[in-house]
């Protein structure tokens, strides 16, 4: 079964510091990987995939990388405003036809001003 | 991308009764799914709604206690039956797009049960 750790489950930086999220799968047969913020009390807004054949997607100031035979991915946010205080969940769909996706527990960011 | 919405966004009901939650995407998806969660929790998957067809529920959920209709492409219902103040939670709809496997949240419906 697989199961997704997000490390750290907090973390608070001051404006303007870039930042690594972490995200560990035990399963490294995945078909992609994909990371969602959420703000509190609202949906999941998707920022980015990585398909299984991909090592990095960049959006912005944003960079998501996968290295699947480890089972990690990190989300790198450069320059981090306090816009991007929300909580970060990384997310593993598995192959076949199923193709569910399994989440983290995620990680809560705080950026103080 | 597609845009999802739901209704009601929250609601607050009275133990035993049911509340169906609806959800319609703006654009033709592929699979679409239900998932609940939990205060400070992260997401877990209730079931993949499948067009026409039952709904393929993930182990600990049943059809009586959530019973899902997807009549077609873009709408699908979820109906919470019997609650209790376990089931306090916020369900989300989701659909995943046949062109890039991104997939989509609806903005939720939080629930309370009294």
């Amino acid at each position: 079964k697989q199961e997704v750790t997000q490390i750290p489950a907090a973390l608070s930086v001051p404006e303007g510091e870039n930042l690594v999220l972490n995200c560990s799968f035990t399963d490294s047969a995945i078909y992609n990987l994909q990371w969602f913020r959420q703000d509190p009390g609202k949906g999941l807004t998707s920022l980015l995939l990585i398909q299984s054949s991909q090592r990095e997607q960049t959006s912005g100031r944003l960079n998501a990388s996968l290295d699947k035979s480890s089972g990690r991915s990190t989300l790198y946010i450069a320059a981090s405003q306090p816009g991007d205080s929300a909580t970060y969940l990384c997310a593993v769909r598995r192959p076949g036809s199923a193709r569910q996706l399994t989440f983290g527990s995620g990680t809560q960011l705080t950026v103080l001003p | 991308s597609a845009v999802i919405s739901q209704k009601p966004s929250r609601d607050i009901c009275q133990r035993g009764t049911s509340l169906t939650i609806q959800c319609q995407v703006d654009s033709q998806v592929t699979m679409m799914f239900w998932y609940r969660q939990q205060p400070g929790q992260s997401l877990t998957l209730i079931a993949t709604a499948n067009q026409g067809s039952e709904a393929t529920y993930e182990s600990g959920f049943v059809i009586d206690k959530f019973p899902i209709s997807r009549p077609n492409l873009t709408f699908s219902t979820l109906t919470v039956s019997n609650m209790s103040p376990e089931d306090s939670s916020i369900y989300l709809c989701s659909g995943m797009s046949p062109y890039t496997d991104t997939q989509y949240f609806g903005p939720g419906t939080r629930l309370t049960v009294l």
